[in-house]
């Protein structure tokens, strides 16, 4: 199984709501990550987590909050978010080593209303 | 984080070799070479990476230059489901992956 799953695939919320954005894996994979990707741009890497630990934070801001219960699942609770923040947010894991290569979820559409 | 420079856009008749060039003269000797693909409306997808010596899968091979400053991606026989932004990323041995803005790739039937 080399699927990354992400739930849900769209998502609409205000800007006073609080939802949640999950991720899951299976591949036995200790590094889990969170991209957000505006229209016709690059993807951008928001957090990683290694062994359930935070370990990169590219200065995101504080209405984004990631959370890694175990090693199968990444979640990004979101909060306060403004129009600028609809973007596809995307999962990804892998090993944890050097140059491993990473396995990416289809995303989910989030607009911000 | 060391840069990478690829064309814009490229064209290519399908079942014709396609050959994607890259450029990343700042390199480091610890840099990984990746490269990921995106297909419309979908996520990133792995496609290949090396470190010095030339490498080939299932899906591509991956031409790393001698002095590393340079590689290229060959998609040995470009079909329409290879229409995608192709992106070379220089991965220098953590888990942080900086894409740039990547080749638009378009198949011509």
């Amino acid at each position: 199984d080399t699927e990354v799953t992400q739930t849900p695939k769209h998502l609409v919320m205000g800007m006073t709501n609080k939802k949640s954005l999950k991720c899951e894996q299976h591949m036995g994979h200790r590094a889990m990550y969170w991209y957000k990707q505006k229209a016709k741009k690059p993807p951008e890497l928001m957090f990683v987590y290694s062994y359930e630990k935070l370990s990169i934070n590219e200065s995101v801001p504080s209405r984004f909050s990631p959370e890694c219960p175990n090693s199968s699942l990444l979640n990004l609770h979101l909060h306060a978010l403004q129009p600028e923040d609809s973007a596809l947010y995307l999962c990804a894991s892998s090993h944890p080593l050097q140059g491993s290569e990473q396995y990416f979820g289809p995303g989910t559409r989030l607009t911000v209303t | 984080d060391a840069k990478t420079t690829q064309p814009n856009s490229m064209e290519s008749n399908e079942e014709e070799p396609v050959h994607l060039p890259c450029n990343h003269s700042t390199i480091s000797g610890t840099d990984y070479i990746h490269w990921y693909r995106q297909l419309p409306s979908q996520g990133p997808e792995y496609v290949i990476h090396g470190l010095t010596s030339n490498v080939n899968n299932r899906m591509a091979s991956l031409a790393i230059a001698e002095d590393r400053k340079s590689s290229t991606l060959i998609l040995h026989r470009a079909t329409l489901r290879d229409a995608a932004v192709y992106y070379c990323i220089l991965n220098f041995g953590n888990e942080k992956l900086t894409f740039g803005t990547g080749t638009r790739l378009t198949i011509i039937p």
